[in-house]
């Protein structure tokens, strides 16, 4: 079973819809979960790191949220920029810092 | 600027060569990550060090294989032995505090002709 779990596994949003990603996680103790954007043939680009339930992080259209159990990324009004891989990366308390990844949301906004 | 830096960008590999990625990265960060990426797929841990002179394998370490001599380096080998070598590989780095967050290289995408 994974430990983290992303859903969809892709979403098609027009210009201006909002919508929200998932993260689910089945850790025995969060030490911190992380959001990643990662466009086509590049690198992840770190987004927000949160690390407790009732967090919440903000960067232009995206808001990261955390519960006990997942996180949500929220896009506003999104733009067809913002079309990317989103990936989730979650570290367990007592591990060697080493997180593991979700298999990602591919997200594609449509003008 | 700081950063990770990948090289070459674009590899191709004959059968049973041996092929060597560069990782530097100049962010004086102690610890440092080798992932695979393949479609589909969450990224998978090949190798990480924590500290110079030492690496642990990670979930995925047959067929490949690493060296950390300097803080800035971490150099991965994908030897003959990796059968299904084809792939983008990711480098990354960590900084000890500051979050703990792990940042990326920009990749490299490594082929078997």
């Amino acid at each position: 079973e994974d430990q983290v779990t992303q859903s969809p596994e892709a979403l098609r949003l027009q210009e201006g819809e909002s919508s929200s990603l998932n993260c689910s996680y089945t850790v025995s103790g969060l030490r911190g979960l992380f959001w990643y954007r990662q466009d086509p043939g590049k690198g992840p680009e770190f987004l927000f790191t949160l690390y407790s339930a009732g967090e919440e992080k903000e960067k232009e259209r995206l808001k990261a949220t955390l519960t006990k159990k997942e996180s949500f990324l929220h896009i506003t009004a999104p733009k067809p920029e913002d079309s990317a891989t989103y990936l989730c990366a979650v570290q367990e308390v007592g591990g060697s810092y080493i997180p593991t990844f979700g298999r990602g949301t591919s997200l594609i906004v449509h003008p | 600027d700081g950063g990770i830096t990948q090289s070459p960008k674009y590899l191709f590999r004959k059968e049973g060569q041996n092929v060597t990625l560069s990782c530097e990265q100049n962010l004086n960060h102690d610890a440092m990550y080798w992932y695979r990426q393949d479609p589909g797929q969450g990224l998978r841990l090949i190798y990480y060090s924590q500290i110079v002179n030492d690496f642990q394998k990670g979930d995925i370490a047959e067929g490949y294989s690493v060296s950390r001599e300097k803080k800035e380096s971490f150099p991965l080998t994908v030897t003959s032995a990796q059968k299904n070598p084809t792939a983008f590989y990711l480098c990354a780095s960590r900084a000890t505090g500051s979050g703990n967050t792990i940042y990326f290289g920009e990749g490299s995408w490594l082929t078997v002709v």
